[in-house]
């Protein structure tokens, strides 16, 4: 089975400062992809980030960037030059590959607030 | 609009009522998925299609719950004898399989109060 564990429930960052969001999760899969989606009060999933575990380059994209660690199972987001738009609730994901159904298996999210 | 939809966006019920959700997904995609979200977790996956078979359920869908995908194309979940347990959020996501990652596109969700 795959757990996946954020241990910060809630967070705030200054706007234009820098935060990191904590993720580990736990499996026995050698291939897989991990994910942090941003879901806003409106509630619509968005994909912010992806990383392939196969890859040891750290996924970018923009402001967001994510630190894997494949042996420590560990894939923390961060963010830069936090934005007021970046507020909401942030969930870490671990996804199968296609050919065992590619679900997710979410956090309990980490609820970020950016103030200005 | 050529994303995820699902209808109805809110649905309140009384315990014991059947209630059912649809969902659209992006038209061709070929994988649909319903996850569940309870208040303060995150989507927990319920089940998933291939085209119009059922390929994966999760324990907790249980025998209250069904879902069909009968033409591969919209889906619907169907909750009987809804307990006020069952109140979540339901999601819908679609993907197009066309390797060993598929992004998933997700629905607006539909919100269940069951009093």
């Amino acid at each position: 089975a795959q757990t996946v564990t954020q241990s910060q429930p809630e967070m705030s960052v200054q706007e234009a400062e820098t935060v990191t969001l904590s993720c580990t999760y736990d499996t026995s899969e050698n291939n897989y992809y991990l994910f942090w989606y941003k879901q806003p009060p409106s509630r619509q999933m968005i994909l912010v980030i992806r990383q392939e575990a196969y890859k040891q380059q750290n996924a970018t994209e923009n402001r967001f960037s994510v630190n894997f660690q494949k042996a420590a199972k560990s894939f923390s987001l961060k963010i830069s030059d936090s934005q007021l738009g970046d507020t909401a609730m942030y969930f870490c994901a671990f996804m199968k590959p296609a050919n065992t159904g590619n679900q997710f298996y979410f956090g309990t999210g980490t609820s970020l607030t950016v103030i200005p | 609009d050529t994303g995820v939809s699902q209808n109805p966006r809110h649905k309140i019920t009384k315990r014991g009522q059947n209630v059912t959700f649809r969902c659209d997904p992006i038209s061709e995609h070929n994988r649909l998925y319903w996850y569940r979200q309870t208040l303060g977790q995150g989507p927990e996956f319920l089940t998933y299609f291939q085209n119009e078979a059922q390929l994966e359920k999760s324990r907790l869908l249980s025998d209250r719950f069904s879902a069909e995908r009968p033409k591969g194309s919209f889906s619907t979940l169907e909750i009987q004898r809804t307990e006020q347990g069952d109140s979540a959020m339901y999601l819908c996501a679609s993907s197009l399989v066309r390797g060993a990652y598929n992004e998933q596109f997700f629905g607006p969700g539909t919100r269940l109060t069951v009093l």
